[in-house]
């Protein structure tokens, strides 16, 4: 029973360019939360999805961020026109509900270093 | 609002010797769940403990333990006889048990010398 999966583990991306962060949830999984974690810090909530929903982004930038939960595939965390500060790592987590009883699942992170 | 503070940044000890870590939460609700998490070297974020706030019976996994003290708002964890492989950030975490947003401390350092 695969965990939640990230990829890719590691992205370098230059000033300006794109950044795609892709998350697979744990089977049966339904729900996606991005949390990123600045370095020396702990990790921040971004954004919480449902399939084809976002259902809450107030963690997200207002600009060059952006997330989806297609029906079918993994969810993506979307950067546009990247800034050194936002290097970071990324992880995505899944649960079986919103506020179930049990713990989230974590992914082992995206690490994003831009240059 | 809910905070969680993790004052001590690093902790440095030698191997075998006893470490703690604190932690401190704040929250408006009376029922939530406090956690702990583990970030090795490699990156990933490995769960270590849930506890829910209505059940403050501290508990022990193996070298590892947690006190939950709610009159003081803190959900301290201890690692018995340290080894170099609990070398790592560690993370304490609330979520109100009626939301589904973690929030983290900003993480403690052990580093565990041989």
């Amino acid at each position: 029973n695969a965990g939640v999966m990230q990829n890719p583990r590691h992205l370098v991306r230059r000033r300006g360019q794109e950044a795609r962060l892709r998350c697979s949830p744990m089977k049966g999984h339904s729900h996606v939360y991005w949390y990123r974690q600045l370095p020396e810090e702990g990790l921040k909530f971004m954004v919480y999805l449902q399939k084809e929903n976002i259902i809450d982004e107030s963690g997200m930038p207002k600009e060059r961020f952006s997330a989806e939960f297609p029906k079918e595939g993994p969810s993506i965390l979307r950067i546009q026109q990247v800034v050194r500060g936002d290097s970071a790592a990324y992880f995505c987590a899944s649960s079986t509900s919103g506020t179930d009883t049990g713990e989230l699942f974590f992914g082992e992170g995206s690490r994003l270093t831009v240059l | 609002a809910q905070k969680v503070t993790q004052a001590q940044t690093e902790i440095s000890v030698v191997e075998k010797e006893d470490v703690t870590l604190d932690c401190v939460y704040e929250t408006r609700d009376t029922t939530y769940y406090l956690f702990w998490y583990k970030q090795p070297p490699s990156g990933e974020l490995v769960f270590l403990i849930r506890r829910n706030s209505f059940d403050e019976q501290n508990e022990i996994s193996g070298r590892y333990s947690w006190n939950f003290q709610k009159s003081t708002s803190s959900f301290n964890f201890t690692i018995t006889a340290s080894q170099v492989v609990d070398s790592a950030v560690y993370f304490c975490a609330l979520r109100n048990i009626n939301d589904y947003k973690l929030s983290f401390g900003a993480g403690t350092t052990v580093t565990v010398r041989a």
